[in-house]
């Protein structure tokens, strides 16, 4: 079946550091990814998506590469923010480009990030 | 635009008690998802409705819960009776069919079972 493994939180920074948070799938076929963020006490809102091979998404200074060599969709911001303190998730959907494929999401576990002035 | 509703936000209530979640998704989408996220982890799909109709609920505990879309459009999951075991955020999401599923959720039901 499909899975996500994020890597392990919670990841602390100070303001203005680099930040990655990896992100690696199994999944058959060809897969969405996703990056959804999860700031306290609000819902999942979508950072950004990547649909076929070699994409890069890109939000609010976030980017990531949809990369099927290495099946990795990590998630990359040159400079954090205090604001950027949130919870990630790594998602993906065996439903792709192609239109193929279910409707279901299979999520990471999470990564907390807390970014310190 | 507005988002994906839920009420209530918050709900504590002691164990073998029923429950009930609501959800309004966004204007105009036709695929709905109630979630299930534990503490820690990344959300899980209890039922996806395409429309008013049911099109996965294989992992929805049919013993203790239940969802309906009236209309295809408003939802509500129930727990009848709820256990200690079901505490967590309740989400729900919703995305137009056809499209390469970008869900939107909503803010979350957070349940606690006393």
């Amino acid at each position: 079946g499909n899975s996500v493994t994020q890597m392990e939180g919670p990841v602390t920074l100070s303001e203005e550091a680099f930040l990655t948070i990896n992100c690696t799938y199994t999944a058959t076929g060809y897969p969405s990814l996703f990056w959804y963020v999860q700031y306290p006490g609000e819902g999942l809102q979508l950072l950004l998506k990547a649909t076929k091979a070699d994409d890069k998404g890109s939000n609010k200074g976030f980017e990531a590469t949809y990369r099927k060599e290495t099946t990795s969709f990590h998630l990359e911001k040159g400079s954090v923010q205090v604001s950027d303190s949130a919870v990630y998730f790594c998602a993906l959907s065996d439903r792709g480009y192609s239109g193929a494929g279910s409707y279901q999401l299979t999520f990471g576990k999470g990564t907390k990030l807390s970014v310190i002035p | 635009e507005a988002g994906v509703v839920q009420s209530p936000r918050y709900k504590i209530i002691e164990k073998k008690q029923p429950v009930a979640f609501w959800c309004n998704p966004i204007s105009g989408h036709n695929t709905l998802y109630w979630y299930l996220q534990n503490l820690g982890q990344g959300p899980e799909l209890l039922i996806r409705y395409e429309n008013e109709e049911a099109v996965d609920d294989s992992q929805l505990p049919k013993d203790r819960f239940s969802a309906e879309r009236l209309k295809g459009v408003d939802s509500t999951l129930k727990i009848q009776p709820a256990e200690l075991g079901d505490s967590a955020v309740y989400l729900c999401a919703s995305s137009l069919v056809g499209t390469v599923n970008e869900q939107f959720f909503g803010p979350g039901t957070r349940l606690t079972v006393l």
